[in-house]
């Protein structure tokens, strides 16, 4: 059975940092690409970055709010994903879910965590 | 940043079939992904690759695309369907979206 389970989140200061993570089992890591998306709650899916699996060249991409304050990265070897967030603001305020999907797009591998609350308040 | 266009509610009686169109230029060269997400619960993926349904998914759940525009259809909705929907699709290579989301009631 696949699971993906966050960690990590909480309360912080804007301006502040986090790191959540997110421990992966029951499939193949290392080779799956793997997502970040956030929900402000009461609103809609955000896509905020992926990161592609090492044989793919293990680079990263990310949505315009989060660029350059968000970095994304992988230990294969723990079977772990892990957001970190820098400079936070109050629209950072979020569940933050870890998202694996079949990276062509042709057949329905896709599994989802519960997701973990950050927000970011003084 | 790029949008793709969903209708913010929908609502129809238990039998009827609901339709929500998902719609962006980029649809027309990618394909789609749509979600149901009940309150506080993840999402779960209904449709993928525009028109193909998961195991498990009930048969009244279909996905069907027209040029730039994608239609989730539920035939004969039932009370358990009512939730929020999202399509989501590949805006490049590097960058993916949401599409912001429909209210589905069923009443």
């Amino acid at each position: 059975e696949v699971q993906l389970v966050e960690s990590g989140g909480g309360l912080v200061k804007p301006g502040g940092s986090l790191r959540l993570s997110c421990a992966a089992s029951g499939f193949n890591f290392s080779d799956a690409w793997m997502n970040w998306v956030r929900q402000t709650p009461g609103k809609g899916l955000e896509w905020v970055g992926r990161i592609k699996s090492k044989t793919d060249g293990g680079t990263t991409d990310y949505a315009g709010p989060v660029k350059g304050r968000f970095t994304i990265s992988r230990d294969d070897s723990k079977k772990t994903l892990y957001l970190q967030m820098n400079t936070l603001k109050t629209e950072d305020t979020a569940f933050y879910y870890c998202y694996t999907e079949d990276s062509s797009g042709w057949y329905e591998f896709d599994h989802w965590g519960q997701g973990t609350l950050v927000t970011v308040s003084s | 940043s790029y949008e793709l266009t969903q209708p913010s509610s929908v609502s129809v009686s238990p039998g009827q079939t609901a339709r929500i169109t998902c719609s962006g230029d980029v649809l027309a060269e990618k394909y789609v992904r749509w979600f149901q997400q009940k309150p506080g619960q993840a999402p779960v993926l209904v449709i993928y690759k525009d028109t193909e349904r998961p195991s498990g998914i009930p048969e009244r759940f279909s996905g069907s695309s027209s040029g730039s525009t994608v239609t989730l259809t539920i035939s004969g909705a039932q009370f358990e369907d009512e939730a929020d929907y999202y399509c989501y699709s590949a805006v490049d290579n590097n960058n993916k979206v949401f599409g912001g989301g429909t209210k589905l009631t069923v009443l």
